[in-house]
């Protein structure tokens, strides 16, 4: 398997732009991650997704941010309008099964940088 | 308090060198821990997990877990330049369908 795969690797956009980051999970995961990664912050969960549907984005920051899953092999991160703040490493993640024991396997990441 | 602590260093040390890399949480439920171990522009992989308390040995490394004081550790024995990476703590939030919740992560080299 070609495992977790994002687009695109790198982003460099202008604030107020729209940016939409692209996830294809393994084929035969149920659950899908989305993660935001910064020096300061770290690795943060943003929102997950079991078998396509939303089950906590609690931790998407604002209104901008948007997350959809339409089937079992692709989702999309939007952030409209994007914001310098918003400059970070986005990953997605997924796991076969929902159990918390499952690993988590992560793609190379989308490196987004709002100037 | 945030749910796992974990200092971020830069920690260096030359080869060969024992290597320790620490983390606290803050819930005494917790009893599934990983770590996971990212190389620069990549994303995390994992490398070991525990459960409950007491040690786990792969080849050079040893995860511990004490729970009384809430303390998670990750030991390499005979460090290589190869072990230079971004080692992240991870400990599921609560149980059943949940995701993880992972430390800032300590980078370290290792120098040869």
């Amino acid at each position: 398997d070609a495992g977790v795969i994002q687009s695109p690797r790198h982003e460099v956009t202008e604030m107020g732009q729209e940016v939409t980051l692209r996830c294809k999970p393994i084929s035969g995961h149920n659950s899908l991650f989305w993660y935001r990664q910064t020096m300061m912050r770290g690795l943060e969960l943003l929102i997950y997704f079991n078998n396509n549907v939303p089950i906590d984005d609690s931790g998407m920051p604002e209104d901008r941010f948007s997350a959809k899953m339409p089937n079992a092999s692709f989702s999309t991160l939007k952030i409209q309008p994007s914001e310098p703040r918003d400059s970070a490493v986005y990953f997605c993640a997924s796991r076969a099964g929902t159990y918390y024991t499952g690993e988590l396997f992560f793609g190379e990441g989308s490196r987004l940088t709002v100037l | 308090q945030k749910e796992v602590e974990q200092d971020p260093g830069p920690l260096s040390v030359p080869e060969g060198a024992i290597v320790s890399l620490n983390c606290t949480y803050s819930n005494s439920a917790f009893q599934y821990f990983m770590w996971y171990r990212q190389y620069s522009r990549k994303g995390p992989e994992l490398l070991m997990y525990t459960y409950s308390s007491g040690n786990k040995e792969d080849g050079r490394f040893t995860a511990q877990v004490d729970k009384s004081s809430k303390y998670i550790s990750l030991f390499i024995r005979d460090s290589q330049p190869s072990d230079s990476a971004t080692y992240l703590c991870a400990t599921p939030r609560n149980s059943g369908n949940t995701p993880l919740v992972f430390g800032k992560g300590t980078r370290l080299s290792v120098i040869a």
